[in-house]
C-alpha cells in the first residue's frame, strides 16, 4: 500500500521559510514523479511544482505564484520530497499535500493527509 | 494559468444522474488528453476518480464516467448515493510541464 506522510507545517512570519518533507513507502520511490499541491483554507486546489524522476530527468517545474520562492528536491536514498519555502507570504497560507504521478502516469494517483502552513505576523 | 471553470454547485437526489462541466481553453483542456478528476470530502486528501478524461482507475464505481469535447470536460455521476456528496476538481495538464485545476464543484445530494 503507497504512503505519503507530510510533515514540517506550522506557523512561520510573512517573509520567513519553511521546509516540508514527504516520507513515501509502498512504492518505487526512485520511479515516482512527485508533486506538492496546496489547498487555502476554504478554497479550491491549486498544483505547486513537480519533480521527475532522476531517470526521468529529474527536472522540476513550478507554479508561476511560487517559482523563485519555492524549491523542490528529493532524496531517493531516504525514499523522500522536499518542499523548501522562502520568502513565505499570507497567501501561501494553504494544507500542503504532497501527491504522486506513479501507477497512472497522467494524473495524481496517491496522495498524503497533507500538512498545515500558516504565514501570519 | 487560469483555473479551469467549474460550476460552484450542483445537486441531484438519490439515484439520479449528475453532470459537472469543466471548461478550459485550447491550451489545457483543448490540447491535452491528461484531464483528471477528483473527489475531496471535507478534511479529507483529495481522491482520484477520472483519468485521461475518460478512464476509471481499479476501484472507482462504475457510477462514475467522464467526457472531453474540445475544451470542455464533464464528469457524470449515475445513481446518486448519499456518499457521493463532496467536493469534485477537475485538472488539466497544459503544454508548458505544469498543471492547472478546476475551482471545485460542491455536490450536494438532497
Amino acid at each position: 500500500e503507497v504512503q505519503l506522510v507530510e510533515s514540517g507545517g506550522g506557523l512561520v512570519k510573512p517573509g520567513g521559510s519553511l521546509r516540508l518533507s514527504c516520507a513515501a513507502s509502498g512504492l518505487i520511490f526512485n520511479n515516482a514523479w512527485m508533486n506538492w499541491v496546496r489547498q487555502a483554507p476554504g478554497k479550491g486546489l491549486e498544483w505547486v511544482g513537480r519533480i521527475k524522476s532522476k531517470t526521468g530527468g529529474g527536472t522540476t517545474d513550478y507554479a508561476a505564484p511560487v517559482k523563485g520562492r519555492f524549491t523542490i528536491s528529493r532524496d531517493d536514498s531516504k525514499n523522500t520530497l522536499y518542499l523548501q519555502m522562502n520568502s513565505l507570504k499570507t497567501e501561501d497560507t494553504a494544507v500542503y499535500y504532497c501527491t504522486t504521478e506513479y501507477d497512472i502516469l497522467t494524473a495524481f494517483d496517491y496522495w498524503g493527509q497533507g500538512t498545515l502552513v500558516t504565514v501570519s505576523s | 494559468q487560469s483555473a479551469l471553470t467549474q460550476p460552484a454547485s450542483v445537486s441531484g437526489s438519490p439515484g439520479q444522474s449528475i453532470t459537472i462541466s469543466c471548461t478550459g481553453t485550447s491550451n489545457d483542456i483543448g490540447g491535452s488528453n491528461y484531464v483528471s478528476w477528483y473527489q475531496q470530502h471535507p478534511g479529507k486528501a483529495p481522491k482520484l476518480m477520472i483519468y485521461d478524461a475518460t478512464k476509471r482507475p481499479s476501484g472507482i464505481s462504475y457510477r462514475f464516467s467522464g467526457s472531453k469535447s474540445g475544451s470542455t470536460a464533464s464528469l457524470t455521476i449515475s445513481g446518486l448515493q448519499a456518499e457521493d456528496e463532496a467536493n469534485y476538481y477537475c485538472s488539466s495538464y497544459i503544454t508548458s510541464n505544469t498543471w492547472v485545476f478546476g475551482g471545485g464543484t460542491k455536490l450536494t445530494v438532497l
